[in-house]
């Protein structure tokens, strides 16, 4: 089975800096796409950032970028030039790209960063 | 084209009674994902259903936890004899299908179940 983990609870960060989130995941299949989740205090879960796993490039979004390394099975969130709307819980996520039967597969969920901006 | 709604958003139940959440796709989308979000946690799949089909309930417990989304009308969750412990927030997502494209689950804004 495949699982997902963020080992940071918590990262803090100086408005207008730069914050690296962690995840690490594991899986024994060669394709899937992996993700990264915004939920603000609104509890919405907002598409951030996603990478297929077969594209070599590291995807980039606006102000966020991922380094994925797959053979370490890592797939790091960068967020440039911090802003206070950044503030939420951050998860990273895994759903396979195997199609069973027309199933396109679930997403499986880390347990997240809890990102505070400080102004 | 509205998003996924779901409805309540906040559900207040005492232990033993029932719980219904429902979950409207996004027009177009046929296929539905429910997860469950307890606190402090990150998201647990727990069912994947297609019009009149389970298609994936491995993540449902046994017991108490049925879910069905027919032709018409919103996908259900169904919590029957609540314990303090379904208190979570659920939240659904809906996609469409199309074969061998990537397909995006599109969220909803959550229910909030609290079970005295």
């Amino acid at each position: 089975a495949q699982t997902v983990t963020q080992s940071q609870p918590e990262m803090s960060v100086q408005e207008a800096e730069t914050v690296t989130l962690s995840c690490t995941y594991d899986t024994s299949e060669s394709d899937y796409y992996l993700f990264w989740y915004k939920q603000p205090p609104s509890r919405q879960m907002i598409l951030v950032i996603r990478q297929e796993a077969y594209k070599q490039q590291n995807a980039t979004e606006n102000r966020f970028s991922v380094n994925f390394q797959k053979a370490a099975k890592s797939f790091s969130l960068k967020i440039s030039d911090s802003q206070l709307g950044d503030a939420a819980m951050y998860f990273c996520a895994y759903r396979s790209a195997m199609n069973y039967g027309g199933s396109q597969g679930n997403l499986i969920f880390g347990k997240g960063t809890k990102l505070s901006v400080k102004p | 084209n509205a998003g996924v709604m779901q409805n309540p958003r906040h559900l207040v139940r005492r232990r033993g009674q029932e719980a219904r959440l429902r979950c409207s796709p996004m027009k177009g989308h046929s296929h539905v994902y429910w997860y469950r979000q307890l606190p402090e946690e990150g998201l647990k799949f727990m069912v994947y259903l297609q019009k009149e089909n389970i298609i994936d309930e491995s993540g449902m417990p046994k017991e108490r936890f049925s879910a069905e989304f027919p032709k018409e009308g919103p996908s259900i969750l169904r919590i029957q004899q609540v314990v303090r412990g379904d208190s979570a927030a659920y939240f659904c997502a809906s996609s469409p299908f199309t074969w061998g494209r990537y397909n995006e689950q599109f969220f909803g804004p959550g229910t909030r179940l609290t079970v005295l």
